[in-house]
């Protein structure tokens, strides 16, 4: 399967404790973008980039929100201290450019207990 | 600033017509995407349309822009079963330098009753 693809796909925390999610992008993808879902919600956009670039990072929620590409390839997303406010679906999507049409992974369902 | 309406719930009996409406703000949008959740699974795209253009068929689906009001809507037609989820209605403003993120709807839930 060429798709996007997330890791893992669920997990459990206790508040205070920092998770770290990763991404794989579509194969030759130069974009890379993260969103959350809460329940009820559509995707809110955190952070993009372009190869290794992050193009944009002022919409990460806090300064515990950090996400890197070091090889322009696969991404992670990290939240540091966790509090239950930030359980949620996060979501990685990658785009050839062009119409910037974005394809989304399975996402990772967070749970902070 | 950037805002996507759209109605939470349409429902419909199979075999009729869907129309799921959308309106947006933003009036440097570029591209509008429609884009498919069903329960467990990530987002699908559907498909697209430039901002420049008011119609765009694809199979069974139809997408319709008006940019005067700042609408766009996706027809389903011989709705089916399958069809069964949440629709998000999506934007983005490319200002050249390099896309920023989409800007999401709330979804509608389609429902179909036989």
């Amino acid at each position: 399967d060429t798709g996007v693809s997330q890791n893992p796909r669920h997990k459990i925390t206790k508040r205070g404790q920092n998770v770290t999610f990763r991404c794989d992008p579509i194969s030759e993808h130069n974009r890379l973008y993260w969103y959350r879902q809460t329940l009820g919600q559509g995707p809110e956009f955190l952070t993009y980039f372009q190869n290794e670039a992050q193009l944009e990072k002022s919409r990460l929620l806090s300064d515990r929100f950090s996400a890197e590409r070091p090889k322009g390839s696969f991404s992670t997303l990290e939240i540091q201290r966790t509090e239950q406010g930030d359980s949620a679906m996060y979501l990685c999507a990658s785009s050839p450019g062009g119409h910037n049409e974005q394809f989304f992974g399975p996402g990772t369902r967070l749970t902070v207990l | 600033g950037e805002d996507v309406e759209q109605s939470l719930f349409l429902s419909v009996r199979e075999g009729d017509s869907s129309v799921i409406n959308c309106t947006y703000t933003d009036s440097s949008s570029t591209y509008l995407y429609w884009y498919k959740q069903e329960p467990g699974a990530g987002l699908q795209l559907l498909t697209y349309i430039f901002s420049n253009m008011d119609m765009k068929q694809d199979q069974r689906l139809t997408v319709l822009l008006n940019k005067k009001d700042k609408h766009l809507s996706l027809r389903i037609a011989d709705t089916q079963t399958g069809d069964s989820a949440i629709y998000f209605c999506a934007e983005i403003v490319d200002s050249g330098g390099g896309a920023d993120g989409l800007t999401f709807g709330k979804g509608t839930h389609l429902i179909i009753q036989p």
